[in-house]
């Protein structure tokens, strides 16, 4: 089945320690995303990749990091750094170019704690 | 820059009954897509619709359905019959489908189904 995995379900760190978040999807989409959200928020995007090696800062990409050396694999960094890290994070994939509606799929999400 | 309203951040409805969340965006551009999003208490993001710019038909699935109103910039859901599982935030977001842009999500509304 295609799909997006995103992993653990939860995370739970201690401040002042890193934590990478995994994202992978077999739909051989070329963009991917990394949302975070809180109560009353919506989504806020965090970081986007519109292709391997590349990528984007989004509205809130200070105290994160990402990397895109694979197509399926989208992994984001909570560093030390990001002030309030506690959150659901949830990444998304999609068709890039500018043909096609680009719905964005998206995975289960991650609900990261730090204490 | 795009924005997305949703002025109602919750909403209830009866079992049966009809319910429209509202949805409002800001843009210059001419060509885009809008969708629906629900989440439920999974949290699992889930395309309930979505609308064309450039088609004047609005877009329904089964029990969903969208009344779009470009030259007012509206993009209201309209859930008829609606059952317990519609329990769930309904976001609505935008999409400009040149430049590769991302999605750009409102609020949320939090709508409850009551039996």
């Amino acid at each position: 089945d295609g799909g997006i995995t995103q992993s653990p379900k939860y995370l739970f760190r201690k401040e002042g320690q890193n934590v990478t978040l995994s994202c992978e999807q077999n739909l051989n989409h070329d963009a991917m995303y990394w949302y975070r959200q809180d109560p009353g928020q919506g989504l806020r995007l965090i970081y986007y990749s519109q292709i391997v090696n590349d990528f984007q800062k989004g509205d809130i990409a200070e105290g994160y990091s990402v990397s895109r050396e694979k197509k399926e694999s989208f992994p984001l960094t909570v560093t030390s750094a990001q002030k309030n890290p506690t959150a659901f994070y949830l990444c998304a994939s999609s068709r890039a170019g500018t043909v096609g509606s680009h719905e964005q799929y998206f995975g289960p999400g991650t609900r990261l704690t730090v204490t | 820059a795009q924005t997305v309203t949703q002025s109602q951040p919750e909403m209830s409805v009866q079992e049966a009954e009809t319910v429209t969340l509202s949805c409002t965006y800001d843009t210059s551009e001419n060509n885009y897509y809008l969708f629906w999003y629900k989440q439920p208490p999974s949290r699992q993001m889930i395309l309930v619709i979505r609308q064309e710019a450039y088609k004047q038909q609005n877009a329904t699935e089964n029990r969903f359905s969208v009344n779009f109103q470009k030259a007012a910039k509206s993009f209201s859901l309209k859930i008829s019959d609606s059952q317990l599982g519609d329990t769930a935030m309904y976001f609505c977001a935008f999409m400009i489908p040149s430049g590769n842009t991302p999605l750009v999500f409102g609020k949320g509304t939090r709508l409850s189904v009551i039996a």
